[in-house]
């Protein structure tokens, strides 16, 4: 079963724009870790920010935010002012402790991004 | 450091051959893993160990043999190559299981 459900395919925007990616994850865990990464037309898979379940706190960084809410089980990703360089296929990830699951990170089917200009 | 380093790039294999993709890793990571990325699906885990001597299967093993004789490297085996595997692979490793994975540049392998 998908534990991690990214909806949305694909994003178009124009350059400046706001972009939220939606993450939805599914555990039965009280101890898990979320991730996001990126990965540009280049291919290569950049890491963007972790998060364990215990840590609610919204965080920002530059112009990236992220809003963990538990009790939705979401996760979702704000590009402000967007630039042509946040193009790109974003992953949503999850990492469970139950012993199943445990040492597996499970990604979500990624959003592609196109940002023009 | 070089990272994680993965090779070949690109490799086109004919049904049924074998071969190895190669990973290596000079961070001194316990946790590595093997990912293919297929389009529409993200990245599914294939393989992972938590340090040398110590593998375990992730979500889509068939097909694919690892090992781990030392800390640094881990390399995937594909037995007999089907067109099924057409993919692009990833190696990550990662100080532990739940920290940040460190992703090499990918391999592209097609198999006829």
């Amino acid at each position: 079963a998908q534990k991690v459900t990214q909806a949305q395919t694909e994003i178009s925007v124009v350059e400046k724009e706001d972009v939220t990616l939606d993450c939805v994850y599914e555990t039965r865990d009280t101890t898990y870790y979320l991730f996001w990464y990126k990965q540009p037309p280049s291919g290569e898979l950049v890491f963007l920010i972790r998060r364990n379940s215990f840590d609610e706190q919204n965080e920002i960084s530059g112009r990236y935010s992220w809003n963990f809410q538990k009790s939705t089980s979401s996760f979702n990703f704000t590009i402000t002012a967007s630039q042509v360089v946040d193009s790109a296929v974003y992953f949503c990830a999850l990492s469970e402790r139950t012993t199943d699951s445990w040492g597996k990170l499970q990604f979500g089917a990624g959003t592609q991004v196109v940002v023009t200009p | 450091n070089a990272g994680v380093t993965q090779t070949p790039k690109f490799q086109v294999l004919k049904t049924g051959q074998s071969m190895t993709l190669q990973c290596a890793q000079d961070m001194n990571h316990e946790y590595m893993s093997w990912y293919r990325q297929d389009p529409g699906m993200g990245l599914r885990l294939i393989h992972y160990s938590v340090g040398a001597g110590i593998t375990d299967q992730g979500e889509v093993p068939n097909g694919y043999n690892v090992s781990r004789s030392t800390t640094e490297d881990f390399p995937l085996r594909l037995l007999s190559a089907a067109p099924s595997q057409t993919s692009v692979y990833f190696c990550a490793s990662s100080p532990g299981v739940n920290n940040e994975q460190f992703f090499g540049p990918g391999t592209r392998l097609t198999v006829l």
